[in-house]
């Protein structure tokens, strides 16, 4: 079971927004900071698409948006393409220098 | 541009050896660490471990500890995962990633299939 727990699924009309969270499960990990979020489609490589909680690489539309309150950290879509439907992951540092991954969220538009 | 650019697809029996290469161009391939990741059959992302380009330290998840090395030769620009004792839950593609800034995997390789069968 992954230290960060996302919903399954998620979905939205074109149009609309979809706000996906990553909560803490894990005591151990520790300093939940320098979360990354990351699309991926059907058979393709994962795509950063929010680094460090709030920040987009270039390229990425700023209908994505990240944040974190507390144990948990969120990305936003607003105005939904179509595009958008993928699964997207969350990643944050879980201390001694090792990484953990969400458990992946399925978003239908 | 960054390009990441891994081996080719593997099939392996149980209790074999797997190593898959990650060639790196683009960058300066020593100013940066790499993560590799797996994805089994419609599952989600796992992180296995990193390896920092400069010094060649390396930290493993505890679920792959006894069985993952990650080596890298920085003539060639090059990453290597090596996962020991395959079984069948293995199978999976496995990625690497080149590690930006705050830890966010900015770039990835195109995958490589591991399938572990007899």
């Amino acid at each position: 079971q992954s230290a960060l727990t996302q919903p399954r699924s998620v979905s939205g009309s074109p149009g609309q927004s979809v706000t996906i969270s990553c909560t803490r499960t894990s005591a151990d990990l520790n300093n939940y900071n320098y979360v990354s979020w990351y699309q991926q489609h059907p058979g393709k490589a994962p795509k950063l698409f929010i680094y460090d909680v709030s920040q987009r690489p270039s390229g990425v539309p700023d209908r994505f948006s990240g944040s974190k309150s507390g144990n948990t950290a969120s990305l936003t879509i607003s105005g939904l393409q179509a595009e958008d439907e993928a699964d997207y992951y969350c990643c944050s540092y879980a201390g001694s220098y090792t990484s953990v991954f969400g458990g992946g969220t399925q978003l239908t538009v | 541009q960054v390009q990441l650019v891994q081996s080719g697809a593997e099939v392996k029996k149980p209790g074999a050896s797997v190593k898959v290469s990650c060639k790196a161009s683009g960058y300066t391939f020593t100013n940066y660490a790499m993560y590799w990741v797996r994805q089994a059959p419609g599952q989600g992302l796992e992180w296995m471990g990193w390896i920092n380009g400069d010094n060649g330290n390396t930290k493993y998840s505890q679920k792959f500890q006894d069985r993952v090395t990650i080596t890298r030769d920085t003539s060639a620009s090059t990453a290597y995962m090596e996962l020991s004792s395959l079984r069948s839950e293995d199978t999976a593609v496995y990625y690497c990633a080149k590690v930006g800034t705050a830890m966010g995997c900015d770039y990835w390789g195109q995958g490589t299939l591991v399938t572990v069968s007899s």
